[in-house]
């Protein structure tokens, strides 16, 4: 089955710009993950969605918000971007139905903020 | 909180050589333990995990870990490295409260493999 696909791949903006990622999860996954890998900070948590509800939030600014739409598919906002927010983000998929941590990841959304 | 700590973010082997990356975690409950494995300009992928069933665990391309409660370590072990192992290795512990899929990642070791 297909994996968990990550749109865009690459992308450039400026700093005070705003970015909308996007991330449709493996068919009949419903809990959707979002993480920030940077070479300073690692793997940091976002923000975790099961049926278009946050389950989960981690430690980052009211300017990284997220959404999941009934389908499971999911996005997330990162406003008035700042040069820290470089970084990989990265989408994960699980099932939900049960906490086992195993996750399936897409291949990221690299971000570059001039 | 629960927590990993990867010791050594960058360790080095030849080719045939035992492959040894530690991880010790910190938690009050019993955890849920995981090795992912990252190569260049991808996500991650899961290469085993420890469910509290048997403590030591097999994983993909020849990986396997040792949970040991004694020592609070997850190290991963591989017996003979190939080339194709190098990546980068992220050992992560699951936050145990029910509905909850939130992952705790280390910093990361990076695996090179000398020919």
């Amino acid at each position: 089955k297909a994996g968990v696909t990550q749109t865009p791949r690459y992308l450039i903006k400026t700093r005070g710009q705003q970015v909308t990622l996007s991330c449709s999860p493996i068919s009949g996954h419903r809990s959707v993950s979002w993480y920030q890998q940077t070479p300073g900070q690692g793997l940091q948590f976002l923000f975790e969605y099961f049926s278009e509800t946050q389950r989960n939030k981690g430690n980052f600014p009211g300017r990284f918000s997220g959404r999941q739409f009934s389908n499971s598919r999911s996005e997330m906002n990162v406003s008035t971007l700042e040069l820290g927010d470089s970084a990989l983000y990265l989408c994960a998929s699980a099932s939900g139905r049960s906490n086992t941590g195993e996750l399936f990841f897409g291949e990221g959304s690299r971000l570059t903020v001039l | 909180a629960q927590s990993v700590t990867q010791l050594g973010s960058h360790v080095s082997v030849s080719e045939g050589a035992l492959v040894l990356l530690r991880c010790n975690y910190s938690s009050s409950v019993p955890p849920y333990l995981f090795w992912y494995v990252q190569y260049p300009n991808q996500g991650l992928q899961l290469l085993l995990k420890y469910t509290s069933a048997a403590t030591l665990v097999k994983g993909i391309n020849g990986f396997e870990a040792e949970f040991k409660k004694s020592e609070t370590s997850f190290h991963l072990t591989k017996p003979s490295a190939h080339m194709s192992d190098a990546a980068e290795y992220f050992c992560a512990v699951s936050d145990l409260n029910f509905g909850n899929e939130k992952l705790t990642f280390g910093t990361g070791t990076r695996l090179t493999i000398i020919p």
